[in-house]
């Protein structure tokens, strides 16, 4: 079956540390988001990319890395720089590129991050 | 930066209702989508309408868009239990990146 996948499905990070949110597709999209949802609130945007190797800031990057050395996988490191962490992380995928044509954004199901 | 914002915030209806959220936006876009998540869970995708449509209709969903107001609404006719959820929209513009409003919470009562 095809689809996104994100894991682990929960994480607790004890302050200071550094914690990677993986997030893989087996769907051949181009493009890759990272979203964190706060409570009761919507969907920020963190990092997105378009192609493997290239990828650009979101409204709200810092404290935030990202990595696109394969189209298939999108990992999210949480640093420790991020002074609120504690979020509902969600990552997308979609078939549109830079160029491409506008389709829609397949969700994975959310990396819940407790800081503890 | 919030692109979308969607109003009401929350909405309680009976079941067998209609029930209409509404979306408005900044920039141009290239197209605009809805989407459904239900707590603690991914989002799901609804429809798509792109800029130079005015509507476009999906079951019992009817979404509308107007580019001069830089606003859409969805409309779901004949609500059910199982509709509640909170409904995002989402603007997909010239940068390609897709940004999300801050969702209406919708609940169907028995």
């Amino acid at each position: 079956d095809g689809g996104i996948t994100q894991s682990p499905k929960y994480l607790f990070r004890k302050e200071g540390q550094n914690v990677t949110l993986s997030c893989e597709q087996n769907l051949n999209h181009d493009a890759m988001y990272w979203y964190r949802q706060d409570p009761g609130q919507g969907l920020r945007l963190i990092y997105y990319s378009q192609i493997v190797n290239d990828f650009q800031k979101g409204d709200i990057a810092e404290g935030y890395s990202v990595s696109r050395e394969k189209k298939e996988s999108f990992p999210l490191t949480v640093t420790s720089a991020q002074k609120n962490p504690t979020a509902f992380y969600l990552c997308a995928s979609s078939m549109e590129g830079k160029g491409g044509i506008d389709t829609e954004a397949f969700f994975g199901q959310g990396t819940r991050l407790t800081v503890v | 930066s919030q692109q979308g914002e969607e109003d009401p915030q929350a909405l309680s209806i009976q079941e067998g209702e209609n029930a209409t959220m509404n979306c408005s936006y900044k920039t141009s876009i290239n197209n605009l989508q809805w989407y459904r998540q239900n707590s603690g869970r991914g989002l799901v995708h609804l429809i798509l309408i792109r800029s130079n449509e005015r509507e476009k209709h999906s079951g019992r969903l009817r979404v509308t868009l107007d580019t001069s107001k830089k606003s859409s609404s969805l409309l779901i006719t004949a609500s059910r239990a199982a509709d509640t959820a909170s409904y995002f929209c989402a603007t997909d513009a010239t940068d390609d990146k897709i940004i999300f409003g801050k969702g209406t919470r919708l609940h169907i009562l028995p």
